[in-house]
């Protein structure tokens, strides 16, 4: 029962430019979405979130797009630093529970 | 900067033993999560716990867990009798609230469980 997926199970992009990770979902009841960034031997570490009722949140380098006519999210990382190479996980919340559904993950490499 | 703090961060032991996870929360954070994630796998929420009660639970979260917040500051995720296919990371979270104010839930590094 994949909630949110994840198609890209990598990506790698040249330090400066940007990275954009997607994610899909199919549960209309999803109200929240966040993106946490998990480094290896770490917990997720949370990154950026957005409500149902936006469309776009930036904060600094990111920026979360939704597009919920399509149960779409993006993360956009710009410009992309080795720093941010890790994985990436998109998470959905269902107001009328407790749980987070997290995605598969996406790992990003940016190289110099 | 408050952050969830987990121990042990590696735990090993022998299949039908049992083991306890502990979780400091951050102090002013009132639901707490265990989540985990079986190597190669993504994360998959346990349990969470709310007003000294359990508020949901998964179907992994069966007879053989339980949680409790012993002493106010502590949140503990206990195993009877452990499997190997318990052997996963542990992750223990935890919000300000629900909804649209709070929602964010801040993760503990982890604890490695690995059954043998």
């Amino acid at each position: 029962d994949q909630q949110v997926k994840q198609n890209s199970p990598s990506l790698s992009v040249q330090e400066g430019r940007i990275s954009i990770l997607n994610c899909d979902y199919t549960n209309s009841m999803f109200d929240y979405f966040l993106w946490y960034k998990k480094y290896p031997a770490e917990g997720p570490t949370f990154l950026i979130s957005i409500s149902s009722i936006k469309d776009k949140n930036e904060d600094g380098r990111f920026t979360v797009f939704l597009n919920k006519s399509a149960k779409h999210l993006s993360l956009h990382i710009v410009p992309s630093q080795p720093g941010d190479s890790a994985v990436y996980f998109c998470a959905a919340r269902d107001l009328n529970t407790d749980k987070l559904i997290f995605g598969t993950g996406t790992r990003l490499q940016v190289f110099p | 900067e408050p952050e969830v703090t987990q121990t042990p961060s590696h735990q090993v032991t022998q299949m039908g033993q049992e083991v306890i996870l502990r979780c400091v929360p951050i102090s002013n954070h009132l639901y707490f999560y265990w989540y985990r994630q079986i190597l190669g796998q993504k994360v998959e929420f346990l349990v969470s716990f709310y007003n000294n009660e359990i508020s949901e639970k998964s179907e992994i979260f069966d007879d053989q867990f339980s949680v409790e917040r012993p002493d106010g500051s502590n949140f503990t995720l206990k195993i009877r009798s452990t499997k190997l296919e318990d052997s996963a990371m542990y992750f223990c979270a935890s919000s300000v609230g629900r909804g649209r104010v709070g929602t964010e839930a801040f993760f503990g590094q982890g604890t490695r469980l690995t059954v043998v």
